[in-house]
């Protein structure tokens, strides 16, 4: 199995709402990642969880926060987001921090209004 | 900061001709680069992986060419198709960093 997986595909939520992504591996890669990606951008890093413990946080607001429950979940929970966070949140794994190859998920667009 | 970037924000090309798409990166420590394909709606798909001890690797009907002089990477597509209307993107990585860097991306189009 070399998928990653997201969920929900789509979301729509209001700025006062709190709604949570959740990605999902199984290929027992040790590295998991967060990027944020607006239309004809490219990703932008957000978090880097290597063995659960978070490793990278690129100054993301606190609106955005990251959880990794167990080495194959990864999730992205958020509140009182503004309408210019409205992207495709993708996740991303790879064997080890070292960054080696990152297999990416299908990603979840978010509309915030 | 590390920086990579792209020579063409867009490509057009006929179906069956041959694409390239360049790349220049600054971070001299880089050693191994990755080409994306993203179709819209989409996370990005691996195409090719290159580290900086090579200059050239093959794939299925796509060639990825480093030179490292010059700092430069570019995907190679043979006999394109319109599947292969997507953006491109580079990636590079050190081994003393955690992350990767993506370029700005290529709009490659296809026209039948």
């Amino acid at each position: 199995d070399t998928e990653v997986t997201q969920t929900p595909k789509h979301l729509v939520m209001g700025m006062t709402n709190k709604k949570s992504l959740k990605c999902e591996q199984h290929m027992g890669h040790r590295a998991m990642y967060w990027y944020k990606q607006k239309a004809k951008k490219p990703p932008e890093l957000m978090f880097v969880y290597s063995y659960e413990k978070l490793s990278i946080n690129e100054s993301v607001p606190s609106r955005f926060s990251p959880e990794c429950p167990n080495s194959s979940l990864l999730n992205l929970h958020l509140h009182a987001l503004q309408p210019e966070d409205s992207a495709l949140y993708l996740c991303a794994s790879s064997q080890d921090w070292t960054g080696r190859r990152e297999y990416f998920g299908p990603g979840t667009r978010l509309t915030v209004t | 900061g590390e920086s990579v970037g792209l020579h063409l924000p867009t490509l057009s090309v006929q179906e069956g001709d041959n694409s390239i798409i360049n790349c220049a990166y600054s971070n001299s420590a880089s050693d191994y680069f990755i080409w994306y394909k993203q179709e819209s709606g989409k996370g990005p798909q691996f195409i090719i992986d290159i580290r900086s001890n090579m200059d050239k690797r093959q794939g299925q009907r796509v060639t990825v060419l480093l030179n490292k002089t010059v700092k430069h990477l570019s995907l190679q597509i043979a006999a394109t198709q319109p599947g292969d209307s997507a953006v491109y993107f580079c990636a590079e990585n050190s081994n003393t960093g955690n992350q990767f860097y993506f370029g700005t991306g290529t709009s490659l189009t296809v026209i039948p």
